[in-house]
């Protein structure tokens, strides 16, 4: 079946490295792509999504591209900060039925000041 | 913006009691959907929801379980005899189309005691 792989966390980085979070996806067909986050006590944001192969995804300074040759999507940022700890979470469109989502079991990401 | 609302926040109940979860879908939205996410681990589907019927659900929602649209706003998840293990935070989401964007709520949490 259609699963989503993220990579384990939790990731520690200080304040203005670069920001990697790897998703891998097994999926028939062409799902779309998203990722979520959620910051403490709150719900699930979409962060970004990309809906066919080679599409960016973009907002907030965060990145993923949707590779299809390599079925990953994984999530970028130049330089994190202190408001970007949080959790996230890539999650594909099952497009096989009721198009419901799949997640991945988030990466917890903290920043130091 | 429109959003999706859940009402209560925060639930708090005893073991075999009855509870129901209600959501406000976005008003133009036709699809919905509950998601449960038990405490530190990944956001996993239960059912979605059109045209006054079940399209699909999963493992997780069993006849314990039910979901109903009482009104042309109101979306509801009742557990009939809550367990512990139905401790979680709970998700509603709705999209315009099968394939569209899916909104998320903020969660209920539920505790079961």
């Amino acid at each position: 079946g259609n699963s989503v792989t993220q990579m384990e966390g939790p990731v520690t980085l200080s304040e203005e490295a670069f920001l990697t979070i790897n998703c891998t996806y097994t999926a028939t067909g062409y799902p779309s792509l998203f990722w979520y986050v959620q910051y403490p006590g709150e719900g699930l944001q979409l962060l970004l999504k990309a809906t066919k192969a080679d599409d960016k995804g973009s907002n907030k300074g965060f990145e993923a591209t949707y590779r299809k040759e390599t079925t990953s999507f994984h999530l970028e940022k130049g330089s994190v900060q202190v408001s970007d700890s949080a959790v996230y979470f890539c999650a594909l469109s099952d497009r096989s039925g009721t198009y419901k989502y799949i997640f991945g079991t988030g990466t917890r990401l903290k920043v130091l000041a | 913006e429109p959003e999706v609302t859940q009402t209560p926040s925060h639930q708090v109940t005893q073991m075999g009691q009855e509870v129901i979860l209600r959501c406000v879908p976005i008003s133009n939205h036709l699809y919905f959907y509950w998601y449960r996410q038990i405490l530190g681990q990944k956001v996993e589907f239960l059912v979605s929801f059109y045209n006054n019927e079940i399209s699909e659900k999963s493992e997780i929602f069993d006849d314990q379980f039910s979901v109903e649209r009482p009104d042309g706003s109101n979306f509801t998840l009742k557990i009939r005899s809550t367990k512990l293990e139905d401790s979680a935070m709970y998700f509603c989401a709705s999209s315009e189309a099968t394939w569209g964007e899916q909104y998320f709520g903020p969660g209920t949490r539920l505790t079961v005691t």
